[in-house]
């Protein structure tokens, strides 16, 4: 299994201030994402973020909004930029692969709550 | 992606045994069945993946009909701690790029 790691685990900022999430994994893995889950809700993917390249994003994401860094395969930051209030939610973090035991099963952090005044 | 449905929530009973149907009707060949468990304020754990008839681990077991339109995770003598969110997920896992999407999922309330 994968010991994944998320500072900080939680914050409060101002609306029109940026946030940076940082993702720390305890072995090199293929595969990072990050999600975001608001309250009682489900998860929902923003993007892949791929070693050495520029992240993948789903639709209704865009880099400007949400910069994410890969510099290496254990590390990764996800930036929460020009903050709402509407951008209140848990963001985590997620691997999978790389070295790994099973390539199928992913693994997700801890989460970091966001809350923005 | 297939898409899957769930029931929204469901009420049980320790020590009772919990079926959690999930429907992927349009499920592709090349597709896996996997299932998560979410307490609250954590994330996501694997539970259980199949391709079809039956698996079994130490916490589930996972019930694939030979149409694979459907699939039932089955939770054996629940208790108070398997109070949780367990999502159904469908996707080519062979692929490089998959990506696990999360549906509505399934709330499951033990009660005492």
């Amino acid at each position: 299994s994968a010991v994944i790691s998320q500072k900080p685990s939680r914050d409060i900022c101002q609306r029109g201030t940026s946030l940076t999430i940082q993702c720390q994994v305890d072995s090199q893995v293929t595969m990072m994402f990050w999600y975001r889950q608001q309250p009682g809700q489900s998860l929902t993917l923003i993007a892949t973020a791929n070693q050495g390249s520029e992240a993948t994003y789903e639709s209704g994401f865009v880099i400007d909004k949400f910069p994410i860094s890969r510099p290496n395969l254990t590390f990764s930051t996800l930036t929460v930029s020009n903050m709402s209030p509407e951008d209140s939610s848990i963001y985590l973090c997620s691997v999978r692969g790389g070295g790994l035991a099973s390539y199928n099963e992913q693994f997700f952090g801890p989460g970091t709550r966001l809350t923005v005044l | 992606l297939a898409k899957t449905t769930q029931p929204i929530s469901m009420d049980s009973y320790e020590g009772q045994e919990v079926n959690i149907t999930c429907s992927h009707n349009n499920i592709a060949t090349n597709d896996y069945i996997t299932w998560y468990q979410q307490f609250p304020s954590q994330g996501p754990r694997f539970i259980i993946q199949g391709y079809k008839t039956k698996v079994t681990n130490e916490v589930a077991s996972l019930f694939i009909p030979a149409d694979r339109k459907s699939s039932t995770l089955s939770l054996p003598r629940v208790s108070l701690s398997d109070t949780a969110v367990y999502y159904c997920l469908v996707g080519d896992i062979g692929t490089g790029g998959f990506k696990t999407i999360f549906g509505a999922g399934t709330r499951l309330f033990v009660k005492a």
